[in-house]
């Protein structure tokens, strides 16, 4: 099975930052990688999927970006509706990976 | 308006069993790749199964054969019937359609509690 490292696991922030998660997968990747925000009780929201294709309504704040096996989310500007949890997500072989998560807190 | 509406979960007793449904509105469900992800309390998400359009299933190793995902075109509504329930099953379930190898569009989840 694929391996979804994401880092860091917790990360805090002030409201105008520019924030980096990170993403790194067990074994090579052809770019079918998704980013999600989730706000508690809610289902996840689809942000990048692709590495880099930003869904359809996100905020161009929100970018991503990598191939083989590192890939990351950078948020530009953060607002404070940004404060979630964000996952990565792989596709290959017919199995599907989440990475574990990161908070992103108001500092 | 695109939306899916899961339905099913409730409280069950280990080692029983458990159907969940995923009505979709706004799109066709056997045209289209749906999963099932789950996220057990205070835990990240993990996907559980997918029913491709051609009708291929696959499952993640944790719930493969006791796990079995469907769908009824008739209804537009795809399913989860989940048997021989553990403990380690407690999750929210969500339903979810998959576009461009991306979840896309997601229901609003079903609350599975497997307890004696």
């Amino acid at each position: 099975d694929i391996q979804m490292t994401q880092s860091p696991s917790t990360l805090s922030a002030s409201v105008g930052d520019r924030v980096t998660i990170t993403c790194r997968a067990s074994q090579s990747l052809n770019n079918w990688v998704a980013w999600y925000q989730q706000k508690p009780g809610k289902a996840p929201k689809l942000l990048i999927y692709k590495a880099s294709s930003l869904e359809s309504g996100v905020p161009s704040r929100f970018s991503g970006s990598g191939s083989g096996t590192e890939f990351t989310l950078t948020i530009t500007s953060l607002q404070p509706d940004d404060f979630a949890t964000y996952y990565c997500q792989q596709y290959k072989w017919d199995m599907y990976t989440f990475g574990q998560g990161t908070k992103l807190e108001i500092k | 308006e695109v939306q899916l509406v899961e339905s099913g979960g409730g409280l069950i007793q280990p080692g029983g069993s458990l159907r969940l449904s995923c009505a979709a509105s706004g799109f066709t469900v056997s045209s289209s790749y749906m999963s099932w992800v789950r996220q057990a309390p205070g835990k990240g998400l993990e996907w559980v199964s997918v029913i491709y359009s051609g009708g291929d299933t696959h499952y993640a190793e944790s719930v493969e054969g006791r796990f079995t995902i469907s769908r009824d075109s008739s209804k537009n509504t795809a399913h989860l019937q989940m048997d021989s329930l553990r403990a380690e099953d407690t999750a929210v379930y969500y339903c979810a359609r998959e576009m461009e190898d991306a979840f896309d569009l997601w229901g609003q989840g079903t609350m599975v509690t497997v307890s004696s």
